[in-house]
């Protein structure tokens, strides 16, 4: 059974950094390509960033780009956000999800996500 | 960046009646459109990708037609537990990107 567990949400102030975690488990991690998507409160779904299974090549949201960092750690079947200079507009629910072997991917399996709120 | 808009916003229908959902897309994305079921405090969950395939597990009254710029998702006849919030993705073009969203309530 796919699992995807999130974690490292949190309140931070303006500014500040936050990494977030994604604990993958079911599959053959090293073979699919990730995603980040989050969800602000009360709105709809915006795709954030992707990483593919060997993690040479990232993609990112122009919204995130030059602020966070997408990687993976095949060994310990974890992918993560490093997340930098937050803005209140990250304000949050962060979803990991599972793609398939490139990253122009489906998300056929999702994470319960993990709140991050940007606040001073 | 393709621009997804999804018809109507809110939708109310009864339970046993069917539902037609709508997602039109500002250039075209070939079949690779997918569409999503959210309930409230849950995560996502893929129904159909490709235009009309539908995901693993997903019942056979959900049902996804369309390609090019026009897409359809329909529920033949709804069930309590389909009232939700449906959002429509492609993955044809970067960046990745969904629609707003279509709310099925219960009339």
């Amino acid at each position: 059974e796919v699992q995807l567990l999130e974690s490292g949400g949190a309140l931070v102030q303006p500014g500040g950094p936050l990494r977030l975690s994604c604990a993958a488990s079911g599959f053959t991690f090293g073979n699919y390509a990730m995603t980040w998507v989050r969800q602000a409160p009360g709105k709809g779904l915006e795709w954030v960033s992707c990483i593919i299974g060997s993690g040479d090549t990232t993609y990112y949201a122009d919204s995130v780009k030059g602020r966070f960092t997408i990687s993976r750690d095949n060994s310990k079947n974890t992918l993560y956000l490093q997340m930098n200079s937050l803005r209140a507009e990250d304000t949050a629910i962060y979803y990991c999800a599972k793609g398939g072997t490139t990253a122009y991917s489906i998300l056929d399996y999702w994470g319960q996500g993990t709140r991050v709120a940007v606040s001073s | 960046e393709i621009v997804l808009t999804q018809s109507p916003v809110t939708l109310s229908v009864s339970p046993g009646e069917r539902a037609a959902l709508s997602c039109r897309a500002s250039q075209s994305v070939s079949s690779y459109l997918a569409w999503y079921q959210q309930k409230p405090g849950q995560a996502p969950r893929l129904l159909i990708y490709d235009a009309s395939n539908r995901a693993t597990g997903i019942p056979a009254r959900f049902s996804g037609s369309g390609s090019g710029t026009d897409f359809t998702l329909t529920i033949s006849s709804l069930e309590p537990e389909d009232f939700a919030v449906y959002y429509c993705q492609q993955r044809r073009t970067w960046p990745i990107t969904f629609g707003q969203g279509t709310r099925l309530e219960i009339k």
